[in-house]
């Protein structure tokens, strides 16, 4: 079973703005990661965030997490073209020995 | 720089045919996954390695089998591809430390499309 699910499954937003996805899971996690999709491509780390850690920030990225209401949210801020991407949020759950990823969410950032 | 790199990026096969999918790191990590992608449904873990010679099923591990010989190659093999085999293939590798959930590094990915 999954256990990270996105929300919203599709985002629209014109360059500049700002992009918020969110993830909820179900069990206790040792972290988050969340990652990055090109079209055909593999994925890419973008940010792993720690259970007993709250935000965490790389560069235009901010993540949250509320182990609380079992969530996390990526914000992207002044969002760029290059942007335009599916990201997917995946769970280390404790005693899954793996990793499980959601079905993501697929950004398109318009000029 | 790390990198992982798949043996193909487009695959057509038969029906019925032996299909290898091969996968090599260069970052000596110990943990290699095989993944399939398909729309709606995410990535589904088909295989892992935690070591050389060693193997756990994943979710979905029917029609799929694997080796790892050495500790950078892992190959995926479907002993007898079958059009629902028809997907995107991932494989990825891991640094052990830390725990089983440290960032995966991913290849470019397997489009392979069977008839």
């Amino acid at each position: 079973s999954q256990q990270g699910e996105e929300d919203p499954q599709a985002l629209s937003i014109q360059e500049g703005e700002n992009a918020t996805m969110n993830c909820s899971y179900k069990t206790s996690i040792n972290n988050l990661q969340w990652y990055r999709q090109n079209s055909g491509r593999g994925l890419v780390h973008l940010i792993l965030i720690r259970s007993n850690e709250r935000e965490k920030h790389s560069g235009r990225l901010r993540v949250t997490l509320d182990t609380s209401k079992k969530s996390s949210s990526l914000l992207i801020t002044a969002s760029r073209a290059a942007d335009t991407a599916s990201y997917f949020c995946a769970t280390d759950a404790i005693l899954a020995q793996k990793l499980v990823f959601g079905q993501g969410t697929r950004l398109t950032i318009n000029p | 720089d790390v990198k992982v790199t798949q043996s193909s990026r487009y695959l057509v096969k038969r029906t019925g045919e032996k299909v290898f999918l091969e996968c090599v790191q260069d970052m000596d990590h110990e943990n290699m996954f095989w993944y399939r992608q398909d729309p709606g449904l995410g990535l589904r873990l088909i295989y892992f390695s935690y070591d050389v010679k060693m193997k756990e099923k994943g979710d979905i591990p029917e029609g799929y089998s694997v080796s790892r010989e050495k500790k950078e190659r892992f190959s995926l093999i479907l002993e007898s591809a079958s059009t629902n085999q028809t997907s995107m293939y991932l494989c990825a590798s891991r640094s052990p430390s830390g725990g089983a959930g440290e960032t995966q590094y991913f290849g470019p990915g397997t489009r392979l499309l069977v008839l």
